[in-house]
């Protein structure tokens, strides 16, 4: 089934530690984005990429790093340097090619706890 | 200011009623408009999408875009308990090409 793949679903990291959260389309869509989700809040943008080996920073990339180097693949690192990582984290495929796009596919997100 | 901004609710509307909801939008180059609805603990799940201005019909659900106002919004009819949910508008594909902007959600509630 085509689809976007997040793993882990839930994830606990100690203070310190650095995690990195898998995401894997087969949609073959060209954007991918993460996102970060407080309770009750909306979602913000972290990173998105539009293309392979390209990435951009969104309103809160501080303490958060990411690669591209594969079309299929957008992995999420959360670094010791976030200081309130926990949250809810939700990574997102969308086709951009022509004047009028696709919509964002998410995945099913994974839910980070700091101990 | 924010880039897309929605009144947080939350909303309560009578079941069979019209619910409305609204979000406006800072970047006049946006081009691309969307509502999701997301159940609490689960991903977004898409609504509707427009990109012209005017209505955009599907089923119970209507989206309406005024690019001159900077201002996108979505009625619900025949409101149904099941459409309890927040509802999260976003906008995006303006001065840079693939950034979507998600509003902070409005909470909608249905009541019986």
């Amino acid at each position: 089934d085509g689809g976007i793949t997040q793993s882990p679903k839930y994830l606990f990291r100690k203070e310190g530690q650095n995690v990195t959260l898998s995401c894997e389309q087969n949609l073959n869509h060209d954007a991918m984005y993460w996102y970060r989700q407080d309770p009750g809040q909306g979602l913000r943008l972290i990173y998105y990429s539009q293309i392979v080996n390209d990435f951009q920073k969104g309103d809160i990339a501080e303490g958060y790093s990411v690669s591209r180097e594969k079309k299929e693949s957008f992995p999420l690192t959360v670094t010791s340097a976030q200081k309130n990582p926990t949250a809810f984290y939700l990574c997102a495929s969308r086709r951009t090619s022509g004047t009028n796009t696709g919509e964002l596919f998410f995945g099913e997100g994974s839910r980070l706890t700091v101990l | 200011q924010k880039e897309v901004e929605q009144n947080s609710g939350p909303l309560s509307v009578p079941e069979g009623a019209i619910a409305s909801l609204n979000c406006t939008y800072s970047d006049r180059g946006s081009q691309s408009f969307f509502w999701y609805r997301q159940y609490s603990g689960k991903s977004p799940e898409l609504i509707m999408f427009i990109y012209s201005n005017g209505d955009k019909e599907d089923g119970r659900f209507t989206a309406q875009l005024n690019k001159a106002s900077q201002y996108v919004s979505l009625l619900i009819r025949d409101s149904q308990p099941s459409d309890s949910a927040t509802y999260l508008c976003a906008g995006g594909g303006g001065s840079s090409a693939s950034k979507i902007i998600f509003g902070s959600g409005t909470r909608l509630s249905i009541r019986p």
